[in-house]
């Protein structure tokens, strides 16, 4: 089985500076590693994702994510936030067989202020 | 069109009330699912359907029923709820079924038992 830690509930930050989210993973195979963004009100939207090859993946708004195997983390970084980044980013794994049933960490809240 | 559907967008039902809710997308996807979130939580993973079949049921409680009438929709039926079953619940589809897909997510449907 497969699980997500994101240690961080809440992380507040002035726009325009950077960010770090932290997700670490646990599994005993080996997985394929999500980050989706859920603005208020709204379902959830992929941001990146590793599946396999560059361990520093781009995705949407200009976030990227490094995969550390040895650390077992995941964690999703913007160099400059903006207001509108604001709001809930979830990290998900899942197991590398079968179908898609992505566990979801307990997600991790930005508050970009200005 | 990247959109999946979902209506009600609001839901409000007693415990002895039938109710549907509904989800449809036109993005040619053969896997369908059913996720619930409670408040502040991540989303959990209830149903999926791959090419209109059950393939997954985590262990829901029989007064959930899903059903996919065909590929484009997909319906959850709700009985005899208890107020606990209150959530957003959210619709997702992927055109891969397996554990690389991304998940496109709608907006959700917010229930409230009373």
């Amino acid at each position: 089985a497969q699980s997500v830690t994101q240690l961080d509930s809440q992380v507040p930050v002035f726009e325009e500076a950077p960010v770090e989210l932290r997700c670490n993973y646990s599994s005993s195979v080996s997985v394929y590693l999500f980050w989706y963004v859920q603005y208020p009100n709204q379902g959830l939207q992929l941001l990146l994702k590793y599946l396999s090859g560059s361990t520093l993946v781009k995705g949407i708004n200009g976030f990227e994510a490094e995969f550390n195997k040895s650390q077992t983390s995941f964690h999703l970084r913007k160099p400059s936030v903006h207001i509108s980044d604001t709001a809930e980013y979830f990290c998900a794994v899942s197991g590398n067989t079968g179908f898609q049933k992505l566990v979801f960490g307990t997600g991790t809240r930005l508050l970009v202020s200005p | 069109d990247t959109e999946v559907t979902q209506t009600p967008k609001h839901l409000v039902m007693g415990m002895t009330n039938k109710k549907s809710l509904k989800c449809e997308q036109h993005m040619g996807h053969r896997a369908m699912y059913w996720y619930k979130q409670k408040a502040k939580k991540p989303p959990e993973l209830m149903f999926v359907y791959s090419y209109e079949k059950l393939s997954i049921n985590e262990s829901v409680p029989s007064r959930f029923s899903p059903e996919c009438p065909n590929s484009s929709l997909l319906n959850l039926h709700l009985h005899a709820l208890q107020p606990e079953d209150s959530a957003l619940y959210l619709c997702a589809s992927s055109q891969e079924r397996g554990p690389t897909g991304e998940l496109f997510f709608g907006e959700g449907s917010r229930l409230t038992v009373l």
